[in-house]
């Protein structure tokens, strides 16, 4: 079985400020590692995704992460946020082999003025 | 292309009567799925299809029923709603291989049970 935790339920952040949204994750066998977006009153969006290769991935909107297999986390990054990136987070792991996508809690991004 | 497209929006029912939540995608996905959503327990999984004619339980399936009309519509059921399945609920859809292992959501029916 594979398991996610975001570790932190709600970010506030200021605009221009550099945030980081932490994921640790479970799983005996190799996975996928994802980041998804939701914004208010609408449905989830990939922000990025790693399947393999590079363990730095860059995704949509300035966002990246990095995945780190002896560490089993996936944080998500981005070096200085807007106000339009308020939403809520969703860290989700695959097996690579079979199986289904396993969300996070969540995590809850507030940028400030 | 529209995506994936939910009907209804919105819903209110009373405890104990039944109705049905659409779900289509026109991308040529095999694999669909129905997750809900509840304040502080991300998404979970309700059933999933990984192609037409298949249906599989996912994590939290009681109260629920789907069928797979075609490979483009894919609906969930509720036979005799509870206040327990107020809710988000969104539909998803996969294409195949690693390339498809994104999941492209809807945009979400917000179900309230009296």
């Amino acid at each position: 079985a594979q398991s996610v935790t975001q570790l932190d339920s709600q970010v506030p952040v200021f605009e221009e400020a550099p945030v980081e949204l932490r994921c640790n994750y479970s799983s005996s066998v190799s996975v996928y590692l994802f980041w998804y977006v939701q914004y208010p009153n609408q449905g989830l969006q990939l922000l990025l995704k790693y399947l393999s290769g590079s363990t730095l991935v860059k995704g949509i909107n300035g966002f990246e992460a990095e995945f780190n297999k002896s560490q089993t986390s996936f944080h998500l990054r981005k070096p200085s946020v807007h106000i339009s990136d308020t939403a809520e987070y969703f860290c989700a792991v695959k097996s690579a082999s079979y199986g289904k996508l396993t969300f996070g809690q969540g995590t809850i991004l507030t940028v400030h003025p | 292309n529209a995506g994936v497209t939910q009907t209804p929006k919105f819903q209110v029912l009373k405890t104990g009567q039944s109705m049905t939540l659409q779900c289509a995608q026109d991308m040529n996905h095999n694999s669909m799925y129905w997750y809900r959503q509840d304040p502080g327990m991300g998404l979970r999984l309700i059933y999933y299809s990984a192609s037409e004619g298949t249906t599989d339980k996912g994590e939290v399936p009681n109260g629920y029923n789907v069928s797979r009309l075609n490979k483009r519509e894919f609906s969930l059921r509720l036979e005799s709603a509870a206040p327990s399945q107020t809710s988000v609920y969104f539909c998803a859809s996969r294409g195949a291989g690693t390339s498809g292992e994104t999941q492209y959501f809807g945009p979400g029916t917000r179900l309230l049970v009296l």
